[in-house]
């Protein structure tokens, strides 16, 4: 079964642009989950949507959006690109059935690593 | 709400020698702990999972965890480092759908 694929890899843009990146999840799997890598604040989490629709959140501002497609298939957005952006992005897939009680595995992807300028 | 320490953002040891890497959780219910590997220039890949079903966890690459309420920890170790284990590791928490990670350890192993 193929793992989680993330495009492009790598990306660098300047401050005030706005960027997309995309997560295709293992197949079956209907929730998918971002997360953004730095060197100062660590893994933190961005949303998590589940059949097209948002079920999770964490603490970042409203210039962070995603949206999941029907086959799964989700994407993010950046608008208005700030230096503090820079990050490496990380989707994780899972089947997202099980809910609280005992949490599905999540696999992740290579991530897209942002630079920006 | 759920949160999780690791306990030493460096850890060193020889090829050969015991890994062992601290974890200390928090959580006001019982908690799903997790401990990811990360390499260079990549994802992160699961190492284990501790969901109740038993208190000292096997995962993959000899690693094991143990969890132990008393003490709220949930360290992770192996008998016999190898130097394909230098990478970093995260231990993490399940939050309703989210995971919750600490800020990880990087292992060195030397020959």
């Amino acid at each position: 079964k193929a793992g989680v694929t993330q495009t492009p890899r790598y990306l660098i843009k300047t401050r005030g642009q706005q960027v997309t990146l995309s997560c295709s999840p293992i197949s079956g799997h209907r929730s998918v989950s971002w997360y953004q890598q730095t060197p100062g604040q660590g893994l933190q989490f961005l949303f998590e949507y589940f059949s097209e629709t948002q079920r999770n959140k964490g603490n970042f501002p409203g210039r962070f959006s995603g949206r999941q497609f029907s086959n799964s298939r989700s994407e993010m957005n950046v608008s208005t690109l700030e230096l503090g952006d820079s990050a490496l992005y990380l989707c994780a897939s899972s089947l997202g059935t099980s809910g609280s009680r005992s949490p599905d595995t999540q696999y992740f992807g290579p991530g897209t690593r942002l630079t920006v300028l | 709400a759920q949160s999780v320490t690791q306990l030493g953002s460096h850890v060193s040891v020889s090829e050969g020698a015991l890994v062992l890497l601290r974890c200390n959780y928090s959580s006001s219910v019982p908690p799903y702990l997790f401990w990811y590997v990360q390499y260079p220039n990549q994802g992160l890949q699961l190492l284990l999972k501790y969901t109740s079903a038993a208190t000292l966890v096997k995962g993959i690459n000899g690693f094991e965890a143990e969890f132990k309420k008393s003490e709220t920890s949930f360290h992770l170790t192996k008998p016999s480092a190898h130097m394909s284990d230098a990478a970093e590791y995260f231990c993490a928490v399940s939050r309703e759908t989210a995971l919750i990670f600490g800020k990880g350890t990087t292992l060195s192993v030397s020959s």
